[in-house]
């Protein structure tokens, strides 16, 4: 994966819906992967796409679109523990590695 | 607790030495992916490991090498160390079972921070 673009930082209030938009480029796709990282912590998987749709997991969803190189994660009900940086990753057709960007910041206030 | 081991957490040295970091992976799994993520930095691939040998390698510079030994466990060595080289390092794994499919999910270490003075 190449290319892959999110926004920096975004700020929301405890209880509202944030998304965090991911665009990519890529010559292969082979499934869009969403982790969350607190500061100085290891990445934690949240959810993969692989297929066009929505996949929905708890306060979680993420969508895909393929032909747009576009995904989303959109987080419900949002919590403090919810601060977090969120990396969206790609892989490549005949790869196995990840190819992350640079993190989007959330910070929730209360 | 993930099931992927690292160490040491934190290391302090000063330029110019060589360091090495120890990653065992989630039983089961074997692949091994090493990452560096600088200050502000996104996760930047080094080199991945399957089964004892190497798979694909990224920005790794000609500085630091790695290896995957028969028990699957890795180690990261980085020499001439520079203030640069100062981040945290991720290990993760994965199965990547031949024939295997879905997510293939890769699953993180706590990561060693090293600090070059």
């Amino acid at each position: 994966g190449q290319n892959i673009d999110q926004p920096t930082e975004m700020t929301a209030t405890e209880g509202a819906i944030v998304q965090i938009n991911c665009t990519y480029q890529t010559s292969g796709f082979n499934g869009l992967f969403w982790y969350q990282q607190h500061a100085g912590e290891a990445p934690t998987f949240l959810s993969y796409n692989v297929l066009d749709g929505l996949e929905e997991k708890g306060r979680f969803s993420s969508f895909l679109s393929r032909s747009k190189g576009y995904s989303y994660l959109l987080l419900k009900e949002l919590q403090m523990k919810d601060s977090a940086s969120y990396l969206c990753a790609v892989r490549d057709l005949g790869d196995y590695k990840l190819s992350f960007g640079a993190g989007t910041t959330v910070t929730v206030r209360a | 607790d993930s099931g992927v081991t690292q160490t040491p957490k934190h290391l302090i040295t000063a330029t110019g030495q060589r360091v090495t970091l120890r990653c065992s992976p989630r039983s089961g799994d074997l692949s091994v992916y090493w990452y560096q993520q600088s200050l502000d930095q996104g996760l930047q691939f080094l080199i991945q490991y399957y089964n004892g040998e190497e798979r694909a390698k990224g920005n790794i510079l000609e500085r630091f090498s790695a290896q995957q030994f028969p028990d699957l466990h890795s180690e990261l060595n980085l020499s001439s160390l520079e203030l640069g080289d100062s981040a945290l390092y991720f290990c993760a794994s994965s199965e990547d079972r031949v024939g295997s499919s879905g997510a293939n999910v890769l699953t993180f270490g706590a990561g060693s921070r090293l600090t070059v003075l």
